[in-house]
């Protein structure tokens, strides 16, 4: 089936220590997204891909970077994670063309990250 | 201040009741969607309204749209345990766009 997979699912590391999380998608969409997602917290958009164009929310931190090598893959990396990085974090991606007046997001399941 | 405010926030019922949870804000959008995010997974897509006053049922959810485009509820009809999680609204900021923010949510139990 045709799906986004993160990994790992759990993630736990030490404050400062870098920490890269994986997602990949067998959908073929175009833009892929990471999400932050802290306890009874709305899901909070950290940066997208639109094919290998990179956009980042104005009040992302510095801290979080992203790479996406082709259209299967893209990556998370948190620099060095501090105690208010631990979150859930969710990978998703959609099919964008045009100008439909909405696009379905399909998510990953998503990988939590402990930071001790 | 949230752009979008869920409520209630929480909310615990028995098998077999119904419920219906809100998604209010002050701004009106070109449309809205409902996610369920089931505990320890990613929120999955259940519907996507366009038009002001518009009603769409999924089995037994029923979804409404305002007729100003600023709010939606979801009622659901006899919940079963299954209907268990996390329920997300939806927009888009600005009409073109793809990205989407994310109200808090309403966290459902349906208690056996």
């Amino acid at each position: 089936d045709a799906m986004v997979i993160q990994n790992p699912r759990y993630q736990v590391t030490q404050f400062g220590k870098p920490v890269t999380l994986s997602c990949s998608q067998t959908l073929n969409h175009n833009v892929m997204y990471w999400y932050q997602q802290k306890s009874s917290q709305a899901p909070k958009l950290l940066f997208h891909y639109y094919d290998k164009d990179f956009n980042n929310e104005a009040d992302t931190p510095d801290n979080f970077q992203s790479r996406r090598p082709n259209t299967s893959f893209c990556f998370l990396d948190i620099r060095s994670p501090g105690l208010g990085d631990a979150a859930m974090y969710l990978c998703a991606t959609s099919r964008v063309l045009g100008t439909a007046v909405s696009y379905e997001q399909y998510f990953g399941p998503g990988t939590r990250l402990t930071v001790t | 201040t949230q752009l979008l405010e869920q409520s209630p926030q929480f909310l615990s019922i028995q098998e077999g009741e119904n419920l219906t949870v809100y998604c209010n804000s002050s701004s009106v959008f070109s449309s809205l969607q409902w996610y369920r995010q089931e505990p320890g997974e990613g929120p999955v897509l259940l519907v996507t309204v366009v038009t002001g006053g518009e009603v769409k049922k999924l089995k037994r959810l029923t979804f409404q749209f305002g007729d100003a485009r600023k709010d939606s509820s979801l009622h659901i009809t006899a919940a079963q345990p299954g209907d268990t999680g996390l329920y997300l609204c939806a927009v888009r900021l600005r009409a073109g766009s793809y990205q989407l923010t994310f109200g808090k949510g309403t966290k459902l139990s349906v208690i056996p």
